[in-house]
């Protein structure tokens, strides 16, 4: 069936600095989309990308999708505490019936102040 | 205010006892789903809705039950039979049932059965 796979598990970033995390779909994707979980809370939906190639940003965060779209990065700049949780993408699977997304593990992301 | 509402927040029952976790969402969607997240680990998918009085199994369906009688709710029982229920259960809904729409989360239920 159809996989999602983050990459890195765990994400350990000083304060201030930039890292990127990545998604890798088995299966070519309609769409992607991201999530963010912080601490003892729920998943928040923080975006969705459609187009080959597309870019978009948010403040700090910089969302790609891959040209063959199997794949995405989220790109964060000048970490901030804030922006601790764990990021989740997730695909729609085509194998299964309904079409319902199919989550990845997640990025955990630890700030060091 | 929209939303989805889960109750309780915390739960805590005794092993071979059913339990049932609630979900309402006043967000008039069409579909709702149930996941079970464990500690460190990521969504998975245990029951899904895309209309009233229609339900199918996700990828962790045993031990688990739902039902669909109003658009508005989709309650989770919890049966006897699932072997390691303790975990935080979150319920979603979205527009559309297709993965194409963006799904909005509950606070959650956080379940410990000993």
């Amino acid at each position: 069936g159809q996989q999602v796979m983050q990459i890195p598990q765990y994400q350990h970033v000083q304060e201030g600095e930039d890292f990127t995390t990545y998604c890798n779909s088995s299966t070519t994707l309609s769409n992607i989309q991201w999530y963010k979980q912080r601490p003892g809370g729920h998943p928040v939906f923080l975006i969705q990308l459609v187009k080959s190639g597309e870019v978009k940003k948010q403040k700090r965060l910089t969302f790609q999708f891959g040209e063959a779209k199997k794949n995405s990065s989220l790109h964060i700049t000048a970490t901030q505490t804030t922006d601790v949780g764990t990021y989740f993408c997730a695909g729609p699977n085509y194998k299964a019936a309904g079409n319902k997304l199919t989550f990845g593990g997640g990025t955990r992301v630890l700030v060091k102040p | 205010d929209g939303g989805i509402t889960q109750s309780p927040k915390y739960l805590f029952r005794k092993e071979g006892q059913n339990v049932t976790l609630s979900c309402e969402q006043n967000l008039n969607h069409d579909a709702m789903y149930w996941y079970r997240q464990d500690p460190g680990q990521g969504l998975r998918l245990i029951y899904y809705s895309q209309i009233v009085n229609d339900f199918q199994k996700g990828d962790i369906a045993e031990g688990y039950s739902v039902s669909r009688e109003k658009k508005e709710s989709f309650p989770l029982t919890v049966t006897s039979a699932q072997k390691n229920p303790t975990a935080f259960y979150l319920c979603a809904s979205s527009i559309g049932g297709q993965g194409t729409y963006e799904q909005y989360f509950g606070p959650g239920t956080r379940l410990t059965v000993t």
